[in-house]
């Protein structure tokens, strides 16, 4: 199976600033990859799939880029309710997770 | 809209079967090809895919459980369900079941096709202790 290798592993931030999370691949996946949102207590929330494609009612401040080994997810101007944990994942294998914390 | 719901017993005893069951509603779970599939996450640690069973009851397993598990398919009822034998205090997590929209297909490099999971449920947590 494919590794999942995201980094960092966890980031602080302040609300409107831009941040980048970063999934590589340990081979090549195409455009093959999916983001997820969780909070504290809740359910994983897709984001994005196919390294680019919002998932429908997910905000634009989301954005996805990559393909092959290479991938982030960007967040252009953080909102207090993005404060939160982020999986990339493919097929079977998630990422580690990055925790975003203020 | 398409929700989905685990339930099953909160506690079981070491070296018993963890059985879930995760109900859908709003679709048919034999429409659209789709996988259905059990994801677990540890207390405070990432999600770890246990396996998936299609429709027409292929199922595929994490290696490092495919000894101890087993999902299976109820189209008349709208289920999917979930069996772990011999569990220890190393199966405490929460499970959660999701519709998986892995396709069938691989592109022309070679990758199978893989748009995510969509819908999830709430999950349940599952303490293995006696």
């Amino acid at each position: 199976d494919t590794q999942l290798t995201q980094s960092p592993s966890s980031l602080s931030a302040s609300e409107g600033d831009r941040v980048t999370i970063t999934c590589r691949a340990s081979q090549g996946i195409s455009s093959f990859l999916a983001w997820y949102q969780q909070k504290p207590g809740k359910a994983p929330k897709l984001l994005i799939y196919a390294a680019s494609t919002l998932q429908s009612g997910v905000p634009s401040r989301f954005s996805g880029s990559g393909s092959g080994t290479d991938f982030t997810l960007t967040i252009s101007s953080l909102q207090p309710e993005d404060f939160a944990t982020y999986y990339c994942q493919y097929l079977n294998t998630f990422g580690q997770g990055t925790k975003l914390e203020i | 809209q398409v929700q989905m719901q685990e339930s099953g017993p909160g506690l079981v005893k070491p070296s018993q079967t963890l059985s879930l069951t995760c109900t859908v509603s709003g679709d048919s779970i034999n429409s659209g090809g789709y996988y259905w599939s059990w994801i677990r996450q540890h207390p405070g640690k990432g999600l770890e895919w246990i396996g998936y069973i299609h429709y027409s009851g292929s199922t595929d397993y994490n290696p490092s459980l495919k000894s101890r598990v087993t999902i299976s398919v109820d189209t008349s009822n709208n289920h999917f369900s979930l069996k772990l034998t011999s569990v220890t205090a190393a199966d405490t997590a929460v499970y959660y079941c999701a519709r998986d929209l892995r396709d069938d297909y691989y592109d022309s490099s070679g990758h199978r096709k893989d748009y995510g999971m969509d819908v999830w449920g709430q999950g349940t947590t599952v303490t293995v202790s006696s």
